[in-house]
């Protein structure tokens, strides 16, 4: 059974950049794509992005966050990381990282997910 | 980006009911939907996908339905475990994006 965990600093400084990395076991993180999604306080759900970890190691990054965001794997450790810059109040939330997008034909799902980890940002 | 928007954004309802979420799409996703739940303090768990297809280990009370930009998951008869909050999400386009919630609750 894939098994994901969330780390990381739980508070972050405005300005700053937030560091997460998700560590992958029961099973190799090769040959599959890799999200990140995140969830302020009471509210709903927000895809980040993905990594897919195959030759390419190609990112697809949510337009609104794009500029801020960088998504990266090491494939010796079995895990993955986010990286967000010039962080705000606003980027306080849960962050869940996920093994996903899994395809079945055209479409596709996100079917394991880490339990996430809550980051405040305050000074 | 597909807007997602369900609809109602919180149900009181009993044990034994029935009752259906829907979600709209802001544009034609296909089949290309998903519907999660989630419970306090822990991750969205996938119970639908395409629309209608039952996610292995989910209970047969849980049914989805639609296309193109309507959709419905529907609760056959309410457990008690099944008191959550439901998501949406579209996988058509490359940029996945989530209905807001629909929080269900024990009248």
């Amino acid at each position: 059974q894939v098994q994901l965990q969330e780390s990381g600093p739980g508070l972050v400084k405005p300005s700053e950049t937030l560091s997460l990395t998700c560590t992958v076991s029961g099973g190799s993180i090769s040959n599959y794509y890799w999200s990140w999604i995140r969830q302020p306080p009471g509210k709903g759900l927000e895809w980040i992005g993905y990594i897919e970890v195959y030759s390419s190691g190609g990112t697809n990054y949510n337009p609104s966050l794009k500029n801020r965001v960088t998504m990266s794997a090491d494939t010796s450790e079995n895990q993955f990381s986010l990286r967000l810059s010039s962080v705000t109040a606003a980027d306080s939330a849960m962050y869940f990282c996920a093994r996903g997008p899994d395809y079945y034909g055209s479409g596709s799902f996100l079917q394991y997910w880490g339990q996430g980890t809550l980051v405040t940002v305050s000074s | 980006d597909i807007q997602m928007t369900q609809s109602p954004s919180s149900l009181s309802a009993s044990v034994g009911d029935r009752i259906t979420i829907t979600c709209r799409a802001s544009q034609s996703i296909s089949n290309y939907i998903n519907w999660y739940q989630q419970k306090p303090g822990k991750a969205p768990n996938l119970l639908i996908y395409g629309a209608s297809t039952l996610q292995s280990g989910v209970p047969s009370r849980f049914s989805g339905g639609g296309s193109e930009t309507d959709f419905t998951l529907t609760i056959s008869s309410l457990q008690p475990e099944d008191f959550a909050t439901y998501y949406c999400q579209q996988s058509y386009s490359t940029w996945y994006t989530f209905g807001q919630g629909t929080k269900l609750e024990i009248k």
